[in-house]
């Protein structure tokens, strides 16, 4: 129940075009949901975050869709770009205080 | 000063030695964490401090020993480690209130145990 389940492991798209990834969580306390962006020999970074009460949130090229009911949410990036290959992970948790569920993580390849 | 901030970078060591891998945070957060990070696995939780008090320790065998002296500062000592503890070692820290606090990461240390 307290797993965050990501896909795919990989993506490779094509610059410009747009790349998706998923992840869905079991556990209906969780409450916050952020996306970690990581480059090689560095840290994750948080991306993005969102709550549940809204479906959905833009940053830029960045956009969280987030389904309650489905108990998914998912990453967008638009007009994909050769710097954004990194790897990609989802995130969960509950009351402040607790501590993040992260995903397996998706490595993106953009291709130029 | 990047605001998290570990060392070493790399470590290798024998099964037998004993290491220690430190973390400083410079942005006045109240928490601060230890993950690791294998290839093909979530990060895991290992150790939380938030105001310098242990909160969680998620079952991590007895080699990895936290030490939080103070609320800028963790360290994570090593002692008789397995070839299958070889990843990358993640800090973090957040600022704990009334709602979910991003966490900032640290570059990491990559460990080799031999």
């Amino acid at each position: 129940q307290q797993q965050v389940k990501q896909s795919p492991q990989s993506l490779i798209v094509q610059k410009g075009g747009i790349s998706i990834i998923n992840c869905a969580y079991e556990n209906t306390a969780f409450d916050y949901f952020p996306w970690y962006q990581q480059f090689p020999g560095k840290g994750p970074a948080l991306l993005i975050a969102i709550r549940p009460d809204v479906s959905e949130k833009k940053e830029g090229r960045f956009t969280i869709s987030f389904n309650k009911s489905a108990k998914q949410f998912s990453l967008h990036i638009m007009d994909s770009q050769p710097g954004d290959s990194a790897t990609y992970f989802c995130a969960a948790s509950g009351q402040a205080g607790t501590a993040l569920i992260f995903g397996k993580g998706t490595t993106l390849s953009v291709s130029s | 000063e990047t605001g998290v901030t570990q060392t070493p970078r790399h470590l290798v060591m024998g099964m037998t030695n004993k290491k220690s891998l430190k973390c400083e945070q410079h942005l006045g957060h109240n928490a601060m964490y230890w993950y690791k990070q294998s290839a093909k696995k979530p990060l895991e939780l290992m150790f939380v401090y938030n105001f310098k008090e242990q909160t969680e320790n998620n079952s991590v065998p007895s080699r990895f020993s936290p030490e939080c002296p103070n609320s800028s500062h963790l360290f994570l000592h090593l002692h008789t480690l397995q070839p299958e503890d070889s990843a990358l070692y993640l800090c973090a820290s957040s600022q704990l209130s009334t709602g979910s606090s991003p966490l900032h990461f640290g570059n990491g240390t990559r460990l080799t145990v031999t």
